[in-house]
């Protein structure tokens, strides 16, 4: 297996520009988990998906960031519009259901919002 | 909501030195996990350790469970040069929020040769 797949790796964009995050998760897996990291707050949960629905979305910084999963291996993160303080290295990660399992992360996106 | 703290921020050590690394939940944990993450890199899981007081150890690293699950730490004997990395520590409080992990703001380890 290829292990999580996100694209792109970096993007720069300029303030109040649509930003779209794609990850694609390990075949098989019933969880997503999007995570935000950076040096001040390190690594924040966003949102996490449990068979393609959002269990729990109370990490999701304000109402410009979204995040769908229309199928099992696919969940893309939104923002819109972008403004500076979101620059991050955003990180997708899956996992089974089986009880006691890690979590797979994958790559993780660089954005850069000027 | 739950917090995990972990300390130290940032440890600086010799070749051949031990490390620990310390992690304190303020709710009682279903189980924790570990991850190691390189520069520049993603998280990596190391280990999970599920019940109370329990200890794993992988090589040179040992990894603990308190009694009342809301700590753990994990050691690093003789750390060498390829253990540089930040090491987070992830709590699951269970019941409604299975699977959902909460992550310690990690320690940066760097090693001088």
């Amino acid at each position: 297996d290829a292990g999580v797949i996100q694209s792109p790796r970096h993007e720069v964009t300029e303030m109040g520009q649509e930003v779209t995050l794609r990850c694609k998760p390990i075949s098989g897996h019933d969880y997503l988990f999007w995570y935000r990291q950076t040096m001040m707050r390190g690594l924040e949960l966003l949102i996490y998906f449990n068979n393609n629905v959002p269990i729990d979305d109370s990490g999701m910084p304000e109402d410009r960031f979204s995040a769908k999963m229309p199928n099992a291996s696919f969940s893309t993160l939104k923002i819109q519009p972008s403004e500076p303080r979101d620059s991050a290295v955003y990180f997708c990660a899956s996992r089974t259901g089986t009880i006691y399992n890690e979590q797979f992360f994958g790559p993780g996106t660089r954005l850069t919002v000027l | 909501g739950q917090q995990v703290m972990q300390i130290p921020q940032y440890q600086h050590v010799q070749e051949g030195e031990d490390f620990t690394t310390y992690c304190n939940s303020s709710t009682t944990l279903s189980n924790i996990q570990w991850y190691k993450q390189r520069p520049g890199g993603h998280p990596v899981f190391l280990i999970q350790l599920v019940k109370s007081g329990e200890v794993k150890k992988q090589k040179r690293l040992t990894f603990q469970f308190g009694e009342a699950k809301k700590n753990s730490s994990l050691h690093i004997t003789a750390t060498q040069t390829t253990d540089v990395g930040t090491y987070f520590c992830a709590g699951d409080a269970g019941g409604t929020s299975y699977g959902k992990l909460t992550f310690g703001q990690g320690t940066i380890l760097t090693v001088h040769p």
